[in-house]
């Protein structure tokens, strides 16, 4: 069964500053899609990125981008520039016939 | 833009009640899916929906759980007996129906329904 972790249950950042946070996976699986989600206090899911399996360009989207490395099953959420407006939940999460599977979050702080 | 809605915002109810928590997905959608999560916890898959009946369920999704697309707009899932367990955030989702494979469904997520059980 697939599985996601991720390691890191806090992170913080100085605002203007750059943050890596770390996801891995587990799968048995060659072609599958990736995603990042923000859940800022309201609580509702936003899609930050998604990579697909088979592509080996690393997904970017504005100051987000990852770090995909398939034969680790790694994928790394980077955030560039940071503003107050990033913190939030993130969770990383693998999408398996349908449904999402999720990592346990990480919790970014911005350091103003 | 359009956008998955979810009523209420915030359910409270006693142990035992049933509630009925709505959710209208993106009109020219055709998959449809719950997921809860408890306050700490990750995000869990309940069950996904498509052509008017179930295609995949997880475990936590018993007998005492049911969904229905009553009117070809709502989307409900309906917990018959709740338990104090089942207090927790529930998200609805959809996404467009695939045309090919490998294309992606992105599941677009409504802001969630708050479920606490007292």
């Amino acid at each position: 069964a697939q599985t996601v972790t991720q390691s890191q249950p806090e992170m913080s950042v100085q605002e203007a500053e750059t943050v890596t946070l770390s996801c891995t996976y587990d799968t048995s699986e060659s072609d599958y899609y990736l995603f990042w989600y923000k859940q800022p206090p309201s609580r509702q899911m936003i899609l930050v990125i998604r990579q697909e399996a088979y592509k080996q360009q690393n997904a970017t989207e504005n100051r987000f981008s990852v770090n995909f490395q398939k034969a680790a099953k790694s994928f790394s959420l980077k955030i560039s520039d940071s503003q107050l407006g990033d913190a939030a939940m993130y969770f990383c999460a693998y999408l398996s016939n349908y449904q999402l599977i999720w990592g346990a979050g990480t919790k970014l702080i911005i350091k103003p | 833009e359009p956008e998955v809605t979810q009523t209420p915002s915030h359910q409270v109810t006693q142990m035992g009640q049933e509630v009925i928590l709505r959710c209208v997905p993106i009109s020219n959608h055709l998959y449809f899916y719950w997921y809860r999560q408890i306050l700490g916890q990750k995000v869990e898959f309940l069950v996904s929906f498509y052509n008017n009946e179930i295609s995949e369920k997880s475990e936590i999704f018993d007998d005492q759980f049911s969904v229905e697309r009553p009117d070809g707009s709502n989307f409900t899932l309906k917990i018959r007996s709740t338990k104090l367990e089942d207090s927790a955030m529930y998200f609805c989702a959809s996404s467009i129906q695939a045309l090919a494979e490998l294309i992606y469904n992105e599941q677009f997520f409504g802001p969630g329904t708050r479920l606490t059980v007292l």
